[in-house]
């Protein structure tokens, strides 16, 4: 069974702090790497993507892969209340042709 | 920008019920998916589809049946509703060519 392993939470960052989410998984094969963000009570929005070894930016957010080690993670600067959700990492694993997600990592960030 | 809908947000049924739940999207996407999501659990796939009528089983398939006459359309159908199928069911859809997942808003179904 493919596993992608995340921290539960909550992780607790005040407003204008760098949030750091990780995420670590087991195939030696995967691909492809996301980023959701899912608010309680919606479904999960994609918001980053990952294909290749080192760092991706986009605005607040930036996504780093590390293929030897098999971690990504999400970070998010100047973290907002806004930004105050349940983050999963997928993973897309070519052989298994299937993404499998992780349970979530909760953020809160306190104003 | 993708859309994907689903027909219900909110749905209660009894036990024994039959229940159908639609998924539509248009992207034109190749694959479409559901999911269901419990508290601790996470993303669970039940089902996905790869093209018109062509299905596959996905980590929980059982209790669960689908159907996909047409490429835009995805329905998930619980044959006779358990309680056990109380959840939060995700529909989701992407182009063969990229895993980027594109989700609807979600239905959560009580059974009673």
């Amino acid at each position: 069974q493919k596993e992608v392993e995340q921290n539960s939470g909550p992780l607790s960052v005040p407003e204008g702090a760098i949030a750091s989410l990780n995420c670590t998984y087991s195939d030696r094969v995967s691909q492809s790497f996301f980023w959701y963000r899912q608010y309680s009570g919606k479904s999960p929005e994609l918001i980053m993507s990952i294909y290749s070894n080192g760092d991706k930016e986009d605005g607040r957010f930036t996504a780093q892969l590390n293929k030897a080690s098999q971690y990504v993670s999400l970070l998010i600067r100047d973290s907002q209340p806004s930004d105050s959700a349940t983050y999963l990492c997928a993973v897309f694993s070519g052989g298994y042709q299937k993404v499998t997600f992780g349970t979530g990592t909760k953020l809160q960030v306190i104003p | 920008d993708v859309k994907v809908t689903q027909s219900s947000r909110y749905l209660v049924k009894r036990t024994g019920e039959k229940v159908f739940l639609e998924c539509v999207q248009d992207m034109d996407h190749e694959n479409m998916f559901w999911y269901r999501q419990d508290p601790g659990l996470g993303l669970r796939l039940i089902y996905f589809s790869y093209d018109v009528k062509m299905k596959e089983k996905g980590d929980i398939p059982e209790g669960y049946s689908v159907s996909r006459e047409k490429k835009e359309r995805f329905s998930l159908i619980l044959e006779s509703a358990s309680t056990n199928q109380t959840s939060m069911y995700l529909c989701a859809s992407r182009e063969r060519t990229s895993y980027e997942q594109y989700f609807g808003p979600g239905t959560r179904l009580t059974v009673t």
